[in-house]
């Protein structure tokens, strides 16, 4: 199994630009998960799905944030316009309904803003 | 307010001998706890879990212990080997939710 696939690794970009982070899950997890992490505060969940209907999105920063799953092997974070504060490490995640709790990361995209 | 706290940033210990990584909780409807290790430039990886029905949980060389009256819970390591060097974090969730709160890692290096 390929795991989490995200893209691009790397991105950096100038204050106002549109920002968009892909994120691949593992196939057959029906829930996603969109993370930060800073050093400031830590690994923070963004958003989730679930059957590609977002869930709880209470994480989001502010409404430049917003995250599509136009369908199971496909999800977008988006960030308009992006501001220096926004350069961190986000991480997509996924797992399955059944079993134990455990979440699958991808490599993560390390967004720099200038 | 942090509610899920990893006191000890890093902390070093020899091959062969046992890792102690620490996390405290405040908040105490908590019920389910998941350890992650995290190697540089990669995602982080899922190690070992515990419900609150039990106290203690074990794979292969790892084992966690929860205290749920202390709201603390230890990730052990017995032997360590330099390939344990890595970012440890603690996760915690109520119910059986999915919005797991992370604590800030401790990263552990073992010496050879």
């Amino acid at each position: 199994d390929a795991g989490v696939i995200q893209s691009p690794r790397h991105e950096v970009t100038e204050m106002g630009q549109e920002v968009t982070l892909r994120c691949k899950p593992i196939s057959g997890h029906d829930y996603l998960f969109w993370y930060r992490q800073t050093m400031m505060r830590g690994l923070e969940l963004l958003i989730y799905f679930n059957n590609n209907v977002p869930i709880d999105d209470s994480g989001m920063p502010e409404d430049r944030f917003s995250a599509k799953m136009p369908n199971a092997s496909f999800s977008t974070l988006k960030i308009q316009p992006s501001e220096p504060r926004d350069s961190a490490v986000y991480f997509c995640a996924s797992r399955r309904t059944s079993g134990t709790y455990e979440q699958y990361f991808g490599p993560g995209t390390r967004l720099t803003v200038t | 307010d942090q509610q899920v706290k990893q006191n000890s940033p890093s902390l070093s210990v020899q091959e062969g001998r046992i890792s102690i990584l620490n996390c405290d909780y405040t908040n105490s409807m908590f019920d389910y706890f998941l350890w992650y290790k995290k190697y540089p430039a990669e995602g982080p990886t899922f190690l070992i879990s515990i419900s609150s029905i039990k106290d203690k949980n074990e794979d292969g060389r790892f084992t966690v212990f929860l205290n749920k009256s202390a709201k603390h819970l230890s990730l052990h390591i017995v032997p360590s080997q330099p390939g344990d060097s890595a970012v440890y974090f603690c996760a915690a969730s109520e119910g059986r939710g999915q919005n797991f709160v992370f604590g800030p890692g401790t990263r552990l290096s073992v010496l050879p």
